[in-house]
């Protein structure tokens, strides 16, 4: 199992671009998740999913949208990328939030936007 | 709204010796889980807390799960420098605290 991957690695934008973070998973799990990661504030949960076709914002939804129309994809798409989307993003999966659910992330892809 | 509290927020710490960090959530929360990063890395599980009173360890390092008081302890036992990262709380929906930087001394 490759666990959850992330593409790009590193992206660089320009103000006003728009782009996508591709997430994946192949351990068939419901519940996925986005987060941004910026110094001294932890991780902020910024949409998250349950299933396929199911999704809701987290702490932060503003400038992202996201869907999801497979088990296994969870596209991030910053639809006007601003330089307070500066970040590290991570998406993480895990098969759902009952139970001794572990959350598995991805390597996170680091962005910035000049 | 789930509000996460981690304290300290740097810790710097001789190895060899024991130190706790505290997780504080601000209402009810089903869960409490406990990741590790290090720099540059991505987050790493470390543990899952369920229910009241629990108690999980690996290794050098313990969880505690107290509801009634909204409170999850990670306590580090003899520190060695390996254990030197930061170390995140997280409740329901994994909202996260802020983070623990902690710093192993030799």
């Amino acid at each position: 199992n490759a666990g959850v991957t992330q593409t790009p690695k590193f992206q660089v934008l320009k103000t006003g671009q728009s782009m996508t973070l591709q997430c994946a998973q192949d351990m068939n799990h419901e519940y996925m998740s986005w987060y941004r990661q910026d110094p001294g504030m932890g991780l902020r949960l910024i949409h998250y999913s349950v299933g396929a076709g199911i999704t809701d914002q987290g702490e932060v939804p503003n400038g992202y949208n996201v869907s999801r129309s497979t088990t296994e994809d969870f596209p991030l798409r910053l639809l006007s990328a601003a330089p307070s989307q500066t970040s590290v993003y991570f998406c993480a999966s895990s098969t759902g939030l009952a139970g001794a659910d572990t959350q598995y992330f991805g390597p996170g892809t680091r962005l910035t936007v000049l | 709204e789930l509000k996460v509290e981690q304290n300290p927020l740097f810790l710097s710490m001789q190895e060899g010796k024991n130190y706790t960090i505290y997780c504080n959530y601000s209402t009810t929360s089903d869960r409490l889980y406990w990741y590790r990063q290090d720099p540059g890395k991505s987050l790493e599980s470390l543990f899952v807390l369920l229910s009241n009173g629990a108690v999980k360890q690996e290794g050098r390092l313990m969880a505690s799960l107290d509801t009634k008081a909204r409170l999850s302890t990670l306590h580090i036992t003899a520190a060695v420098h390996d254990l030197s990262a930061t170390y995140f709380c997280a409740g329901d929906k994994i909202i996260f605290g802020k983070g623990t930087r902690l710093h192993i001394l030799p």
